[in-house]
């Protein structure tokens, strides 16, 4: 298994442009999630989806889609890139499972995304 | 939506004493408190976890107390060594939404 992979591993912007960060996971994993993570901050939630079709907001949504049409891949989109939105992006993905039975384990996450938005 | 707080956010110990961090959350409903390592340039790696009906986890030189009724839950790490420096997270899960603390870089003095 590779587990979840993010590309790619760098990226400079200028403001305005768009791209889109890929994730995928080779776990079959049900949920998965967008994090970005700024000096002194921790790790916010962007998006996440607990399915495919399925997917909702976090923390700090606003500036970012995301769309899940395979279990497999969670891409996270900027349409309009700003400044702010300079960070280090991570993916994360857990499979499903109650939280008190035993196949429950924490998230898995990418080895993220270097975002510079100039 | 939850709130967490996580203290120190810079812990210096010698090579072999404990070391204790601590977080608080304010959503009494949630109910998984993970613990992650983040060591420079790398991703966060889950090191231990503690679910909401059990107050305490150990795992080798590592261990994890959670106080449902005080709203806290705390790290420890006994033995320290060297490559226990990085910087730990704790984070609380509310439904789908996990919730990470500000986090505590540990530096180990040899």
């Amino acid at each position: 298994n590779a587990g979840v992979t993010q590309t790619p591993k760098f990226q400079v912007l200028k403001t305005g442009q768009s791209m889109t960060l890929q994730c995928a996971q080779d776990m079959n994993h049900e949920y998965m999630s967008w994090y970005r993570q700024d000096p002194g901050m921790g790790l916010r939630l962007i998006h996440y989806s607990v399915g495919a079709g399925i997917t909702d907001q976090g923390e700090v949504p606003n500036g970012y889609n995301v769309s899940r049409s395979t279990t497999e891949d969670f891409p996270l989109r900027l349409l309009s890139a700003a400044p702010s939105q300079t960070s280090v992006y991570f993916c994360a993905s857990r499979e499903s499972g109650t939280i008190f039975g035993p196949a429950y384990y924490g998230y898995t996450f990418g080895s993220g995304t270097r975002l510079t938005v100039v | 939506g939850e709130n967490v707080e996580q203290h120190p956010s810079t812990l210096s110990v010698q090579e072999g004493d404990s070391a204790v961090i601590k977080c608080t959350y304010s959503d009494s409903a949630s109910n998984y408190f993970p613990w992650y390592k983040q060591e420079l340039g790398k991703r966060p790696q889950l090191i231990i976890d503690i679910r909401s009906n059990v107050g305490e986890k150990k795992d080798q030189r590592i261990a994890v107390t959670l106080n449902k009724t005080a709203k806290h839950f705390s790290l420890h790490i006994t033995e320290t060594q060297p490559e226990d420096s990085a910087v730990y997270f704790c984070a609380a899960k509310l439904n789908e939404k996990l919730t990470f603390g500000t986090g505590t870089r540990l530096t180990i003095i040899p």
